[in-house]
């Protein structure tokens, strides 16, 4: 069965500092590897995502996350942190195998003090 | 940029009473879903809806659930008979098609509260 963990709940950063949000995965077959954001009162919003080829994928707002085959990873990061990019963030997977549900982490709060 | 609406934005209800909620996916999105988070756990799966028919449930949606596209626009969830359990965010999403690389476009959400 597919699963993702997020194992922080909240991650403190300040303005200009790099900035890491970890995710693990578990699925049966190659996996499809999403992030997404939630800024209040809104729906979730894609990211980024990881299907096959370089390990480093970029996304919006200049994010960019890791894929790790053999730590099972894919990491969130932003060189520079901004205010802004205060949000939920949510990793999710999806088993390469078929079926039709992603699979979503628990979510982590990311907060960017000035 | 599309969006997915949904309606109501917060429902409040009292245990047993059937409740409806509402969205309109993106038009030219062929599949559906229904997740929900209850308040600090993670977002989980409901139900994924393609070509009228449901097409995977999560051990979730039991008989107390039903979902429906009753015309061209608008996806429904219903729970039968609301338990205090059934208190959650509720998202709808769509997306264009159903490859593994597929991309889900959310709504904002209906928060339901059943006291």
């Amino acid at each position: 069965a597919q699963s993702v963990a997020q194992p922080e709940d909240q991650v403190n950063v300040a303005e200009g500092n790099p900035l890491t949000v970890k995710c693990t995965y578990s699925v049966s077959g190659n996996p499809y590897l999403f992030w997404y954001v939630q800024y209040p009162n809104r729906g979730l919003q894609f990211l980024l995502k990881y299907i096959t080829g370089d390990n480093l994928v970029k996304g919006s707002y200049g994010f960019e996350a890791e894929f790790n085959k053999s730590q099972t990873s894919f990491h969130l990061k932003k060189p520079s942190a901004l205010v802004s990019d205060s949000a939920l963030y949510f990793c999710a997977v999806r088993d390469g195998t078929g079926g039709f549900k992603t699979i979503f982490g628990a979510g982590t709060r990311l907060f960017v003090k000035a | 940029e599309p969006e997915v609406t949904q309606t109501p934005s917060h429902q409040v209800t009292q245990m047993g009473q059937e409740v409806i909620l509402r969205c309109v996916p993106i038009s030219n999105h062929l599949y559906f879903y229904w997740y929900r988070q209850i308040l600090g756990q993670k977002v989980e799966f409901l139900v994924s809806f393609y070509n009228n028919e449901i097409s995977e449930k999560s051990e979730i949606f039991d008989d107390q659930f039903s979902v429906e596209r009753p015309d061209g626009s608008n996806f429904t969830l219903k729970i039968r008979s609301t338990k205090l359990e059934d208190s959650a965010m509720y998202f709808c999403a769509s997306s264009r098609d159903f490859s593994g690389a597929n991309v889900l476009t959310f709504g904002a959400g209906s928060r339901l509260t059943v006291l």
